[in-house]
């Protein structure tokens, strides 16, 4: 069966050092998007990509990147963690009619 | 951007009664999704409604555009139905991006 995978489940790092957390999906679906869940504010969207060397913004992108080199992964990287970046985040992807969305299981991030 | 306000925001239900979960939404939207988040964090898309009525087993799920809302039934709650259940829609002008509300965090109990 297709599914979205995120890794790792669950990551500790200090602030300041690089982290990336992984998102691989086998839907062969061209949207992807990174989003992160906050008490007090819902999903925000951080950055998504609508195929191959495609990327964007979304509300949240300050200190994030992403890189999208083929259809099934689409890293998240936190140039420099801060402890304002402790939260859960969840990759998502969706196909090209913009139709339904699945997410991943999420990735709770701590920056210590 | 679009605003998407959900009510109630906390509902608790016995088990076996049915509720109805309310999604406003402040502009023309060309996608509206409706998910279950289950007490382990997993997100689980229930409906993509657009427009008009869909079923699914005791969930179902109307969209009126034209008024800017959506409505999610859930009949004869079960324990597993717990959660939050977020409401999420695509405006005209921002293509396949997703703005989720706040949520309706749902108890049963037995």
């Amino acid at each position: 069966d297709a599914e979205i995978t995120q890794s790792p489940r669950h990551k500790i790092t200090e602030t300041g050092r690089q982290v990336t957390l992984a998102c691989h999906q086998t839907w062969n679906h061209n949207n992807m998007f990174w989003y992160r869940q906050d008490l007090g504010h819902g999903l925000r969207l951080i950055h998504y990509s609508y195929g191959v060397q495609d990327t964007n913004k979304g509300e949240v992108s300050d200190g994030y990147s992403v890189s999208r080199s083929n259809t099934e992964d689409l890293p998240l990287t936190l140039e420099s963690a801060a402890s304002s970046q402790t939260s859960v985040y969840f990759c998502a992807s969706q196909d090209t009619r913009g139709e339904k969305l699945f997410f991943g299981s999420g990735t709770q991030l701590s920056v210590l | 951007g679009i605003q998407v306000e959900q009510s109630p925001p906390d509902l608790i239900l016995q088990e076996g009664a049915n509720s109805t979960l309310r999604c406003n939404f402040s502009d023309s939207v060309n996608n509206l999704q409706w998910f279950h988040q289950n007490p382990w964090g997993q997100l689980i898309n229930l409906f993509y409604i657009p427009s008009g009525t869909k079923q699914n087993g005791r969930l179902s799920a109307t969209t009126v555009a034209t008024e800017r809302y959506s409505l999610l039934y859930i009949s004869s709650s079960q324990t597993t139905d717990s959660g939050v259940y977020f409401c999420a829609v695509e405006d005209t002008g921002t293509a396949s991006k997703l703005t989720f509300g706040t949520g309706t965090r749902l108890q049963v109990t037995l």
